[in-house]
This record gives C-alpha cells, sequence and structure tokens, in this order.
C-alpha cells in the first residue's frame, strides 16, 4: 500500500509570494491533517480535512489556508510569505479521526522562505 | 489546553545500553497516546497507540507503557540504527494531536 506522498519536497520562495503545497493520502484513508515543523516550536496542527470539509483548525493566520478534494487529495495554500513561514509542512492521513487515531505522515515540503 | 512534555531532550546511549524516555500528558480528556520516530528529513513514523493506564505494546527492541499521568518508551540494547528522534503525542476528544518537542536519541556502536 503506498504512504502518503506529499509535493514538491522543496521549495524555495520570496516573502510576499504565495505557496500550494500537495497530498495524496493513503489510499481509503479520508481524513487529511497539516502540521508545521521547525525546530524552535516542534509540530504544530494546522487543519484537518474530512471528506472535503474542514473538520478542524489550529492557530495560524487566515493566510494559511487548505482544501481537500473528493478524491481525499488535499492541498494548502500559504499567501503572503513571511520569513517565519519556512518550515517542514507534514502531511498525514488517517482512517479514523484525527484526534484519537493514528496518522501516517508523509515526508513534507521543506519550505524556504527568503 | 493539552501539553505534552517530553525528557530528556536528549539521549545518548552506547550500543547495548538500554534506557527509557518518558512523556507526560494531561491527564484529563486522554484518548490516546502515540509514539512516533522520526528520521531527519522525513515524517515522522507511527509506532505505537495506548489507550488506557498499564497498557503495554512492544515491537523488537521497543516496548511503550502507560501509566494514568505519564507513558515510557523503553528501549532494550538499542543498536546505531535506533537513532532517531521520539515523539510522543496526545489525542484528545474532538482536539488535534498535541506533539511533545521530541527526544534525540544518539545510539553509539
Amino acid at each position: 500500500k503506498a504512504g502518503v506522498t506529499q509535493t514538491p519536497r522543496y521549495l524555495i520562495k520570496t516573502r510576499g509570494q504565495q505557496v500550494t503545497l500537495s497530498c495524496s493520502p493513503i489510499s481509503g484513508h479520508r481524513s487529511v491533517s497539516w502540521y508545521q515543523q521547525t525546530p524552535g516550536q516542534g509540530l504544530q496542527f494546522l487543519f484537518e480535512y474530512f471528506s472535503e470539509t474542514q473538520r478542524n483548525k489550529g492557530n495560524f493566520p487566515g493566510r494559511f489556508s487548505g482544501r481537500q478534494f473528493s478524491n481525499s487529495r488535499s492541498e494548502m495554500n500559504v499567501s503572503t510569505l513571511e520569513l517565519g513561514d519556512s518550515a517542514l509542512y507534514l502531511c498525514a492521513s488517517s482512517s479514523g479521526q484525527a484526534s484519537n487515531s493514528p496518522l501516517h505522515f508523509g515526508n513534507g515540503t521543506r519550505l524556504t522562505v527568503t | 489546553e493539552d501539553q505534552v512534555t517530553q525528557s530528556p531532550e536528549a539521549l545518548r546511549l552506547q550500543e547495548g545500553e538500554s534506557s527509557s524516555l518518558n512523556c507526560s500528558y494531561t491527564v484529563s480528556g486522554l484518548r490516546g497516546l502515540f509514539w512516533y520516530r522520526q528520521d531527519p528529513g522525513k515524517g515522522p513514523e507511527f509506532l505505537f497507540t495506548l489507550y488506557s493506564a498499564g497498557e503495554e505494546k512492544e515491537k523488537e527492541r521497543l516496548k511503550a507503557t502507560l501509566t494514568k499521568k505519564e507513558s515510557f518508551l523503553h528501549i532494550t540494547a538499542p543498536k546505531p540504527e535506533d537513532s532517531a528522534t521520539y515523539l510522543c503525542a496526545q489525542g484528545g476528544g474532538r482536539r488535534a494531536l498535541t506533539f511533545g518537542s521530541g527526544t534525540r536519541l544518539q545510539v553509539q556502536p
């Protein structure tokens, strides 16, 4: 069974630009969550989608948004990039509710904002 | 708000030297305690889920245990390939998993 796939693996963007990251979950998993990982803050929850609906949201500004498609694939978008947005963005899928089921992570997209 | 604290922050062991990693969690509303392993440049890899005090899970040289206020990840006779960052996370009802900051384990040959 294929794991969670994230593309691209690396991105370099300039302040003020926007970026879109993509995630394909494990086949059959309908829940997709996004996390930001930085050395200082660790893993911080961004949002969770289930059946194309946002089910849960973390404490990030509105510049961070996401969506999920009917095939469970998900994208997240960050607009007006800031230097502090440089991080590893991780997508995870689960077969049950993301708040109390094992999450299966992709290898992330490393975003660098210059 | 859920809080997860892991200790130690870093641990260096000699090959074969057993030890334990600690994860303290918010007592109320636990809906699962999760352990992950993360290698550099990769996403966390799921290891175990524990749901109730007294529960234990094992996988190769790793054993996870759960009490009413903390969880331990015991590493028996570790090998260099066990070197990684180990993360624990608390599940909580409708809220997302809350992750600890991790323990960086280095096992020297």
